[in-house]
This record gives C-alpha cells, structure tokens and sequence, in this order.
C-alpha cells in the first residue's frame, strides 16, 4: 500500500535489550523523521534524514542510533532501552526541505519499557 | 526559547456546537504555522499551514487564523461532528531549516452527541 508505514504498532521490551522500529513509506520522500510523543508535551525529533546515508540528530537524540541506506525505510535503534524511552514513536517524511512542504506521518509504535 | 502553548487543554462540547482552540508562540524567527488533527491511536493529519502573510486558512469546516504581530494563532470548528473528536497540534516553524519544528502539546477535544 502506498504511503508511510510503521511497524511494529506495539512493543513491549525489557529494559537493557536493543530495539529497532521500523519505517517505510512508498512516495520517495527525500526527507525522513522519527519523533516521540509523551503525554503532556508536543512531539519532540529524535532524528531526521535528508536523503539516504545522510542523517543528523534533532532534540532528543541520545540512546538511539537510525541508518538510512534505502530512501524508503529508516529504522530507528534503541541501543540499551530505559524505562524513559517508553513513548509513542511517530515517523514522517516529506518530498522536500521547503518549509512549506507538507509532512506525513505514520501511525505510531508504542514502546512499553519494562 | 522557542515555544508552543497551546489552551484549553482539553474540552468538550455538544455535537453541532462551534468550538475556537488557542495557540501561542515564542519561535523566532518564524517561518509558518500548522495546524494537525490527531486521531486516538493514530498520526497527525495536517488541516492547514499558513505564512506570516495569511492571516486565516480555511479546510472545510475548519479554520484557522493568523496574528503574526502577536504571535497567536486560533483553530475554528464550525459545526461540530463527533468524528471531530482527537487532539488538536500547533506547530510552528523557525526559518531556520525544517527540523526546527517546535510542536504544541494539543487540545484534546471531545464531542458529544
């Protein structure tokens, strides 16, 4: 199906395990994000990409890793997960950098750290 | 620092009723802002992104308006449906490259029959 894809849409890991999230999405968007959302505060980036092999960190960065080296897909690595990780963790993507340009986001994984 | 307040929190209303969400920021420099509705359990739909230039945007029964000069911006539902109930997102955007979002926390509205 086209369009942005999150998988898995819930997981629940114990604290110290690596976990990776998974993101698709079928327009070959250029630009690729990952955010997390808490209760009570605004999504927050973690990281973003700008095309494939190309990444930078956004706010919230420490304790994940992200690749990029497919335009379509940019996973998101918990290397050590802590119990503060736990969150809903949304990726987006959008054709280009205009700060116009319109962003998609995708359904969400919910990541329980116990 | 950069900000993005968004009131009420929540609120509810009575389906047909009209409903005006509120969002205040502190981004500068700014750029544009956006308007996403959120659905439980799903990703942020974008209704409406408006420039410093436009001072109210219109998606069917929503509308929003644009007071650069004070910095706030407002969510207008006309009409209300209770398909209209989720949470409402303010994003502002700094000049300064597309990362530099800065997100709202929401309003989350409920709308009963």
């Amino acid at each position: 199906d086209a369009g942005i894809t999150q998988s898995p849409r819930y997981k629940i890991t114990e604290t110290g395990r690596q976990v990776t999230l998974m993101c698709h999405q079928t327009w070959s968007h250029s630009y690729m994000f990952w955010y997390r959302q808490d209760l009570g505060h605004g999504l927050r980036l973690i990281y973003y990409s700008a095309a494939a092999d190309i990444t930078d960190k956004g706010e919230v960065p420490d304790g994940y890793v992200v690749s990029r080296s497919k335009t379509e897909n940019f996973p998101l690595t918990l290397e050590s997960a802590t119990r503060s990780q736990t969150s809903v963790y949304f990726c987006a993507s959008s054709e280009y950098a205009g700060l116009n340009t319109e962003a998609f986001f995708g359904q969400g994984t919910r990541l329980t750290v116990v | 620092k950069n900000q993005v307040e968004q009131s009420p929190q929540s609120l509810i209303i009575l389906e047909g009723k009209n409903c005006t969400l509120q969002c205040n920021y502190t981004v500068s420099p700014f750029s544009n802002l956006r308007w996403y509705k959120q659905d439980t359990g799903r990703g942020p739909v974008s209704l409406t992104i408006m420039t410093f230039s436009e001072n109210t945007k219109s998606n069917g029964r929503y509308t929003a308006t644009l007071d650069a000069d004070t910095k706030q911006s407002s969510l207008h539902i006309t009409a209300s449906q209770l398909s209209d109930s989720a949470s409402y997102i303010c994003v502002v955007s700094g000049a300064y490259g597309y990362n530099k979002l800065i997100f709202g926390a929401g309003t989350r509205l409920a709308v009963h029959p």
